[in-house]
């Protein structure tokens, strides 16, 4: 079974800063997938990006940017210039047939 | 539109009144599952489905049935429902084929067991 850490439970910044949301996962398959999800307040899950284990390239979309470090198993989640509305519960998952998420990281962002 | 449907969206019920939570997705997707989502423990897998007629445990089935009869359909039945099972429920499913496994969420079902 894969397992999933996410350190942080709580992050709180002021908007404009940059914040990373960490995640470092275990899994014994070779092939496996990595997911990030966003939890709004109101309570939906929100798809944000799924990257594939053989692929390392980091990835930039807007103010996000995703670090995947296989070696570290690290699949590490910055927001640029944070702003109230990325207020939410924040979800890494690596995913194969066996679907695992990690706790979340609430994060706050203050005006 | 392609979506999860999750039937109801809330619900307050009382211990050992046997209830049943819909869920249905009109993607065609091979794979359905269950989640319950719970303050600090964040999303735990309760019973998943690779296909029709085939069902698995995840980390929490306990108190929990499920069936695949038809592909679009997962219902979660709670026989015997106790107040330690009241929490926010997810279905999802996602498409096996190909390389995605990206999961397609309901928007909840929020139960209460009083």
């Amino acid at each position: 079974a894969q397992k999933v850490t996410q350190a942080q439970t709580e992050i709180s910044v002021v908007e404009k800063e940059d914040v990373t949301l960490d995640c470092v996962y275990e899994t014994r398959d070779t092939t496996y997938y990595l997911f990030w999800y966003k939890q709004p307040p109101s309570g939906e899950l929100v798809f944000l990006i799924r990257r594939n284990s053989f692929d390392e390239q980091n990835e930039i979309s807007g103010r996000y940017s995703w670090n995947f470090q296989k070696s570290t198993s690290s699949f590490n989640f910055t927001i640029t210039a944070s702003q109230v509305v990325d207020s939410a519960v924040y979800f890494c998952a690596p995913l194969n047939n066996d679907m695992r998420f990690g706790a979340g990281t609430r994060l706050t962002v203050k005006p | 539109e392609a979506q999860v449907t999750q039937n109801p969206r809330y619900l307050i019920t009382v211990t050992g009144k046997k209830l049943t939570v819909t869920c249905s997705q009109n993607m065609n997707h091979e794979y359905m599952s269950w989640y319950r989502q719970d303050p600090g423990l964040g999303l735990r897998q309760i019973y998943y489905s690779m296909n029709v007629e085939v069902t698995d445990k995840g980390d929490v089935p306990e108190g929990y049935k499920v069936s695949r009869k038809e592909k679009r359909n997962f219902p979660l039945i709670l026989e015997s429902p106790s107040p330690n099972q009241t929490s926010l429920y997810f279905c999802a499913s996602s498409s096996l084929a190909g390389v995605s496994y990206e999961q397609f969420f309901g928007p909840g079902t929020r139960l209460t067991v009083l």
